[in-house]
This record gives C-alpha cells, structure tokens and sequence, in this order.
C-alpha cells in the first residue's frame, strides 16, 4: 500500500518566518502534486513536480521533488496570514492519486 | 468557466438513514472523482468515473456507490448511515488521466 507521510501535522509560526514542510513515502511516483485547501473550501492545486530534483518556485513557495521521487518539500519564505491553511501532498502514479494527511499551517500576524 | 459544483453543501441524518451527494464537474470535464475528509484519516479515495464507467475504487464499503451521467454528473449514495460516516465529501473533476484535479467545496456531512 502505497503512503505518503506529511510531517509536521500543525505548524504555527510568525509573519515573516521561513518555514519548510515534508512529503516522505517509500514508494516512487510519477508525480508529486501540492495542494492548499482553506476551510470550507475543496483543495486547490499549487503546483505538479515530474523530474527527480526538480525544483518550482511560486513567489515565495518552493517545492522540491526528491532525486528518487519518492519525497518532496515545501518551503515558504517570509510566511504571511494568507498562507494559513492545510498543505496537502499528493502521489501520482498507475492512474491513481494518493493523498497525505496535510499539513496544518497558521501564520500569527 | 463554471467550477465543480456540490450540492449541497451541508447535510445532518441519523444513523440508519441513506443519503444522496450531487457533484457537477466543470465543462468538458468527463472524469469524476469522489473523496471523503476526516480529521483522523485525511483524504480517502472513494472511486473515479469516467464517461459513465467506474475506473477506479478505494478501499470502502459497499455501502458507498456512486454512478455517472451521460452529462458528465455525478452522484455518490451512502446507505444504512453510520456515526463514523462523518465527513467532508469532496468531488473532483479532470478532463483525463494525468491531468490536474479541480475540486468542489465539498458536503459536509454529519451523522448524528
């Protein structure tokens, strides 16, 4: 059975900190997908990685793909109120989506 | 571009009873997917339609079905309603395989 293991479970930290949240499986994907959902709304997508190492920059969002495709991380720069919410990743592969638990992100301001 | 569409978005039953969730996807969009959040277990595949057919299926009881319209809508029914079925019930759509997911708001259901 294939899991992906999002750590930590809560973060709560200042505006202005950097923070970085993990993605960790012992499986490989064909992708790894992140995922921001707000209260009372559906995930949104943020970003897809592909190639092992690949790294995407979203303002002030990085994303990491492992070399091996089987982690991934997301970094924040300077957190800011907009950025609270659950950070969910997600591994692609075979037709399937498997979801973490997320991460629940609250930026004090 | 109309999102994916839920209704409705909140719901309260008793144990016992059956209940029926509704999802449209958006335009064009011929796969439907149904999820079901918990606080505890996080985001669960349900199943996946696509041009009426069922691709794919989690890990659930048959007490959860679904089916797909000729318009691409969606349904998903959960019979004899239990406690544990409790949850945020999240559809989502994509034009196909390897393409992204557009999810709905969601029903939030509670069993009482």
């Amino acid at each position: 059975t294939q899991l992906l293991e999002q750590s930590p479970q809560f973060l709560s930290i200042q505006e202005g900190e950097n923070l970085t949240v993990y993605c960790n499986s012992s499986s490989v994907f064909s992708s790894l997908q992140w995922y921001r959902q707000e209260p009372g709304e559906g995930p949104v997508l943020l970003v897809t990685v592909v190639t092992g190492g690949e790294v995407k920059k979203l303002k002030r969002l990085t994303f990491q793909f492992g070399d091996a495709r089987k982690d991934s991380s997301l970094h924040i720069t300077a957190a800011q109120p907009g950025d609270t919410g659950l950070y969910l990743c997600a591994g692609t592969g075979d037709d399937k989506i498997i979801f973490g638990k997320g991460t629940r992100l609250h930026i004090l301001p | 571009k109309a999102g994916v569409t839920q209704t409705p978005r909140y719901l309260i039953k008793t144990r016992g009873q059956q209940v029926t969730l509704s999802c449209s996807p958006i335009s064009g969009h011929r796969s439907v997917s149904w999820y079901q959040q918990t606080p505890g277990q996080g985001l669960q595949f349900l199943f996946e339609y696509f041009s009426e057919t069922q691709r794919n299926k989690g890990n659930f009881p048959g007490r959860f079905s679904g089916r797909q319209f000729s318009n691409s809508r969606s349904e998903m029914n959960v019979s004899t309603l239990e406690l544990g079925d409790s949850a945020l019930y999240l559809c989502a759509s994509r034009l196909g395989s390897h393409e992204k997911l557009f999810f709905g708001s969601g029903t939030q259901l509670s069993v009482l």
